[in-house]
């Protein structure tokens, strides 16, 4: 079955420390994207890369950091510098064209005490 | 960034009743979709509109893509309990991601 995988489905990392979240995807997309999600926030973009090797910030990009050095995966790193690291956290993927369809992962939830 | 309007933001309604929720924009955008979320888990596309002036239904659900372009519409028929979720609508324009909304909170009553 093709999809995108998030895991750990729950984490729990203490203040300081930097996690890094695994997003895989089998569907064969050239575009990946990481959002953040806060209760009553929506959905904020923190990256994305619409190709292998490359990637844009998003609109909350400080204190994250990418890469994308295969097609199929892009992990998300939370740094020590992001303030409030504790969320649930969304990686999705899409084809690069006429469609911007995007498809989401099942998501990892972040804690950070 | 841009932004999408979209409302209201939480409604709760009664088991077999038809629901609308709305979304609207400053700008012009070429592709509109809905999404549901249920709790914890990562949002699932629904309907996508290409054109302006369509519309679309997915079973229960209706999505229309305002004349404007502006502007797009879901509602959804008869509602029933595995409805509860969290609405998302996204636009898309030339060659940046999808802009979403807040997300519409549905509750529904049995």
């Amino acid at each position: 079955d093709g999809g995108i995988t998030q895991s750990p489905k729950y984490l729990f990392r203490k203040e300081g420390q930097n996690v890094t979240l695994s997003c895989e995807q089998n569907l064969n997309h050239d575009a990946m994207y990481w959002y953040r999600q806060d209760p009553g926030q929506g959905l904020r973009l923190i990256y994305y890369s619409q190709i292998v090797n490359d990637f844009q910030k998003g609109d909350i990009a400080e204190g994250y950091s990418v890469s994308r050095e295969k097609k199929e995966s892009f992990p998300l790193t939370v740094t020590s510098a992001q303030k409030n690291p504790t969320a649930f956290y969304l990686c999705a993927s899409s084809i690069v064209g006429s469609s911007y369809e995007q498809y989401f992962g099942p998501g990892t939830r972040l804690t950070v005490t | 960034g841009q932004q999408l309007n979209q409302s209201p933001q939480s409604m709760f309604i009664q088991e077999g009743e038809d629901v609308s929720m709305n979304c609207t924009s400053s700008s012009i955008f070429n592709t509109w979709l809905w999404y549901k979320q249920d709790p914890g888990e990562g949002p699932v596309l629904l309907i996508a509109l290409y054109k302006a002036g369509e519309l679309t239904s997915n079973g229960r659900l209706t999505a229309q893509f305002g004349i404007t372009r502006k502007d797009s519409f879901l509602n959804i028929s008869a509602s029933i309990p595995s409805d509860v979720g969290i609405y998302f609508c996204a636009g898309h324009s030339g060659n940046t991601p999808l802009v979403f909304g807040k997300g519409t909170r549905l509750s529904v009553i049995a």
